[in-house]
């Protein structure tokens, strides 16, 4: 198994492009997230997703949109680049039981640099 | 805003001594997750705790919840400098299906 992948692993942007990012996961996990990490800052969650076709926003949405077409793809949208948005991005997996999200799987991260 | 804080930010110990990593919570909780995460890579599941357990062990790991105080503990005996990592606890609350991530304690084991 793979787990979690992303990609692109690097991107340089400049500020107003617009760019995709694709997490892929073969976990048949149910729970995919969309996380940034900035120094100091921990992870602050941008958008998660509890299944197929349904996605929610977390602490710090805006300026992202996301989507779930398919069970094993989340895929995280910058619509018009600025520089507050240059940091690393982390997508993660769970397999819930009950309802509750338990461990996360996490893919390796995405820099993203945005001029 | 985020549910956990860790402290300290940053731990410098020598290699064999024991790392104490303490995390503090602010909502109730149904668990509490503790993650690794070596430099320029993701994160790495650990350990959880769920909120009606007091003290969890795996190998060299040992973590204490204490939900009257809203604070978990993570100890890392004998350590190693492959231990040289961040540490991050998150947690999951009652009323939501996500968990939250404090900003981290650095560990660095000097050989």
């Amino acid at each position: 198994n793979a787990g979690v992948t992303q990609t692109p692993k690097f991107r340089v942007l400049k500020t107003g492009q617009s760019m995709t990012l694709l997490c892929a996961q073969d976990m048949n996990h149910e729970y995919m997230y969309w996380y940034r990490q900035d120094p100091g800052m921990g992870l602050r969650l941008i958008h998660y997703s509890v299944g197929e076709g349904t996605t929610a926003k977390g602490e710090v949405p805006d300026g992202y949109n996301v989507s779930r077409l398919k069970k094993q793809n989340f895929l995280l949208g910058l619509e018009s680049a600025a520089p507050s948005q240059t940091s690393v991005y982390f997508c993660a997996s769970s397999n819930p039981t009950s309802g509750r999200a338990l461990e996360q799987y996490f893919g390796p991260g995405t820099r993203l640099t945005v001029t | 805003s985020q549910q956990g804080e860790e402290d300290p930010q940053a731990l410098s110990i020598q290699e064999g001594e024991n790392a104490t990593m303490n995390c503090s919570y602010k909502t109730s909780i149904n668990n509490l997750q503790w993650y690794r995460q070596n430099s320029g890579r993701g994160l790495v599941h650990l350990i959880l705790i769920r909120s009606n357990e007091r003290e969890k062990h795996s190998g060299r790991l040992r973590v204490t919840l204490d939900t009257s105080k809203k604070s978990s503990s993570l100890l890392i005996t004998a350590s190693r400098a492959a231990d040289t990592a961040s540490y991050f606890c998150a947690t999951e609350e009652t009323s939501y299906d996500k968990v939250i991530f404090g900003p981290g304690t650095s560990l660095s084991v000097i050989p």
